[in-house]
């Protein structure tokens, strides 16, 4: 339960704020995951991290930007955000994720998610 | 194109009564499946997964589900629900070689 950490678990903010999320694994993984969950809407990948790289972009706006300074931290910084960006953010993380288009049977590991308002 | 689907919204089961939630999945090749349950205000967590093998997958909390390819279907259950299982249900599937995707979710509510 307590593999992934997230902080903050609740953040209200204004459209012209800045603020970033933070996740942190203990597990030893490789790979790092942003998903975007929403009310009525299936759970939206948004960043992949494979060994601090990015390999995956899921056409998120720039107002969301990604940085894994090293395999166990990942944050989400957020700037200039609209209300239906409102949503719960998740964190995952796994072993690793294999390249080269290969799908991985390796299970994400999810942290409890920040709860983001934006008015 | 839609990889898996959870037709059921929400469940409703009374305790001790057999729980299932279905999935079915659309893609080429052999599938990863996966099942994951997120209780109110937290993350998901990790029920089971069908990699290759057996086709009967026994996971966490006394939940099982069996892969049936001829029905492409991957569907969840529990023999006798507890009131603690109320919770978000969701079925995951890597197509081969692709990323995890997600279905939309199922919320159970089991009923003392």
């Amino acid at each position: 339960e307590t593999g992934v950490t997230q902080t903050p678990r609740h953040l209200v903010m204004g459209m012209t704020n800045k603020k970033s999320l933070k996740c942190e694994q203990h597990l030893g993984h490789n790979a790092m995951y942003w998903y975007k969950q929403s009310a009525k809407k299936p759970l939206e990948l948004m960043f992949v991290y494979n060994f601090k790289e990015q390999t995956e972009n899921n056409s998120v706006p720039s107002r969301f930007s990604p940085e894994c300074p090293n395999s166990s931290h990942l944050f989400l910084h957020l700037h200039t955000l609209q209300p239906e960006d409102s949503a719960l953010y998740l964190c995952a993380s796994s072993r690793e994720v294999l390249t080269s288009g290969g799908g991985s049977t390796d299970t994400q590991y999810f942290g409890p998610g920040t709860r983001l308002t934006v008015l | 194109a839609q990889s898996v689907a959870q037709p059921e919204d929400q469940v409703n089961v009374a305790e001790g009564n057999p729980l299932t939630v279905k999935c079915t999945y659309s893609v080429s090749g052999n599938p990863y499946l996966f099942w994951y349950v997120q209780y109110p205000n937290r993350g998901l967590q990790f029920l089971l997964k069908y990699i290759t093998g057996d086709n009967l997958v026994k996971g966490s909390y006394g939940f099982e589900a069996e892969f049936n390819k001829s029905q492409t279907s991957f569907h969840l259950k529990k023999p006798s629900a507890l009131v603690s299982d109320s919770a978000l249900y969701f079925c995951a599937v890597v197509p081969a070689g692709n990323k995890l995707t997600f279905g939309g979710g199922t919320r159970v509510l089991v009923k003392p």
